[in-house]
């Protein structure tokens, strides 16, 4: 069956621009996870959702970043005023029933702000 | 908070050498533990993990036992092969929470 798919794979953009990155979960998965990786480093995490609501969005570093998953499956990370520190590859996960259990991981986007 | 220490990389064994990969977390709560493999070009996988203390997760020939004693969650293999050249991450997370704990990795390149 059909992984965690994210959107797009790369993004380049210029400092101070506005960007979304799409994660479409497994189908039937109600927990959806974001996190960042910078290089050479583990996953960070930023954002967790059970369902349609954000459960727990303590790893979001400023209110530049931004969440949704409006009908509990697609998620967007959206991030304004975009500054080089932001780049990094941003990874989506899902996992069934409740949190804690099995993550399964999205490729990644990598975000690269110039 | 929560955090994970893994032993630095890179680690080059040769095929068929005995592998660890030290971790160590500190938790405020009772976490289970985790190890994610990333082959390259492919993205994170579970590859075992271990919900309680004295718990051993295993897969692949891969395990790793919970230590509440020691706060370690050590990876071994008892004989690595080219196939098992990837990073590996250790990670703790909690069964009503979202939040997973990563450590920064450690990469295994395995020659023949």
């Amino acid at each position: 069956g059909a992984g965690v798919s994210q959107t797009p794979s790369n993004k380049v953009t210029e400092k101070g621009k506005y960007v979304e990155l799409r994660c479409d979960p497994i189908s039937g998965h109600t927990a959806l996870y974001w996190y960042r990786q910078s290089l050479g480093q583990g996953p960070e995490f930023l954002i967790y959702f059970q369902g349609t609501g954000a459960a727990d969005d303590s790893g979001l570093p400023n209110d530049r970043f931004f969440a949704v998953r409006p009908e509990g499956s697609v998620s967007t990370l959206k991030i304004q005023r975009t500054e080089r520190g932001d780049s990094a590859v941003y990874l989506c996960a899902s996992s069934s029933g409740l949190a804690g259990g099995k993550q399964y991981f999205g490729p990644g986007t990598r975000l690269t702000v110039t | 908070g929560d955090s994970v220490t893994q032993m630095e990389g890179p680690v080059t064994l040769s095929e068929e050498a005995f592998l660890t990969i030290n971790c160590t977390y500190t938790a405020t709560g009772y976490p289970s533990l985790f190890w994610y493999v990333q082959y390259p070009g492919e993205g994170l996988q579970l590859l075992l993990k271990a919900t309680k203390a004295d718990d051993k997760g295993s897969n692949k020939g891969f395990e790793a036992t919970y230590r509440k004693e020691t706060t370690s969650f050590h990876l071994e293999k008892g004989s690595v092969q080219v196939s098992d050249s990837a990073v590996y991450f250790c990670a703790l997370g909690y069964t009503n929470a979202g939040k997973s704990t990563f450590g920064d990795g450690t990469t295994l390149t395995v020659k023949p």
